[in-house]
Parts: structure tokens; sequence; C-alpha cells
């Protein structure tokens, strides 16, 4: 079981600024890495397929990189609307299907 | 507009057992992969259970095998999970989740449903 760990847990960010979040698996998925956004009361939203990829109607500020066990997320300028935790995912080898245990954005 | 509704959830004693259901619609359900994942109360999302399209192929997650079975019913474009011995720590929300592609074998999870929540307790 390929097991993923975010960092950090928490991330507090004023508005505006960039966020940087890191997922790590512990071996090579490629780039099959996905990262999902969830708000409270809401399910888990696809951000980001392929490591790098915008799903439909995501936003230019989020970026996602990264290959092999190491991946970032950024959101380059923090809109109010993106306080939120967010998750990555490996599909690489399955199953199981497994996840990062999350990083929460806040306000600083 | 695709859309996944999940339901059967509720409050249930440990031991017993569950129906949870999954209505699709906004796309042809008979060629995709699905998927049950869960999340405890805040905690993080864990994966449960998947079926192929025809049913020939499921998965489960070690913390639930032997207990749930997933089905799928494609003429009525519907994802079930059926529970039993259900314990303390199987209390979540349950989410029905698409795989993204009817084509790749490598698939994230894109779209997912609202979700429904299972509680046991005594």
């Amino acid at each position: 079981e390929i097991v993923m760990t975010q960092s950090p847990a928490t991330l507090s960010v004023s508005p505006g600024e960039r966020a940087t979040l890191s997922c790590r698996a512990s071996q090579s998925v490629s780039s099959n890495l996905a990262w999902y956004q969830q708000k409270p009361g809401q399910a888990p939203r696809l951000i980001i397929y392929g490591a790098s990829t915008r799903a439909t109607g995501i936003p230019a500020r989020f970026s996602g990189s990264g290959s092999g066990t190491e991946f970032t997320l950024t959101i380059s300028s923090l809109q109010s609307e993106d306080f939120a935790v967010y998750y990555c995912q490996q599909y690489k080898n399955w199953p199981p299907w497994t996840f990062g245990q999350g990083t929460k954005v806040e306000i600083k | 507009e695709v859309q996944l509704v999940e339901s059967g959830g509720g409050l249930v004693q440990p031991g017993g057992s569950l129906r949870l259901s999954c209505a699709a619609s906004g796309f042809t359900f008979s060629s995709y992969s699905m998927n049950w994942v869960r999340q405890a109360p805040g905690k993080g999302l864990e994966w449960v259970s998947y079926i192929s399209t025809g049913s020939g192929t499921i998965y489960y997650a070690d913390s639930v095998k032997g207990r749930f079975t997933i089905s799928r019913d494609n003429a009525k474009n519907s994802l079930y999970l059926q529970m039993t011995s259900l314990r303390a720590e199987d209390t979540a929300v349950y989410y029905c989740a698409r795989a993204a592609s009817s084509t790749s074998s490598y698939n994230w999870f894109d779209p997912w449903g609202q979700g429904t929540l299972v509680t046991v307790s005594s």
C-alpha cells in the first residue's frame, strides 16, 4: 500500500498571499496524483489530476507540480473561497486508492 | 449535469446492517467504474470499495472486507453498499464517487456525491 503524507497539517495564510502545500508518496506514483478541495459540510471537489492538470472550472491560481514521490499544490493568491482542506490521492497502484491526511488552509 | 445522490444512511446499533444507495444521472452509468469513500467525523478520506462497469471486478479495503458488499444495477443507474456487522468505527459520511475516465485504468475520482451519514451507536 502506498502511503501519502501531506505537510503541513495546517497552513495559516492571509488573503492574497501564496499557499504551498506538499504531498509525498511512499513510493513512486509517476504523475498519477490528484488533489481535492473540501469545504465544511461539502463533498470533496477535484482540483488537479495528473499531478498538474487543472480540472474543469478550476481557476488558474491553482497549480500542481511534481512527479514520482514529491508533489506540490500552489495557490498563487488566496481568495476567501479557497480556505478549505486539501487532500492528495494516488491512483497509480490500486487497490487501495490512498489519500493524504489533508492540509487545512486557514485564514491568518 | 453529472450527479450522484446517496441515500440510506442513519443510526444503527453495533452489529446491525444498513444498505446505502447512490443514484447516478447525467452520464452513461454503465460505462464507468464506481467507488465508495468514507470520512469519519473530523477525519480524512478513506477509500472503501470499488466495482467495475460490469461488476466483474470488485475490491474492498481491508477494514471492511467480509462485512461490506458493493453492487450495482446498470439498468437502474444505481450503486449500492450493503453493510453488515457494523462497528462504531464505521461511523462516517459515505460518499459514492465515479471514476473520472471510462477508458483509463488509472483513475481519480470525479464527481462525488454529497454523502450520507452512517452512525453506529447503541
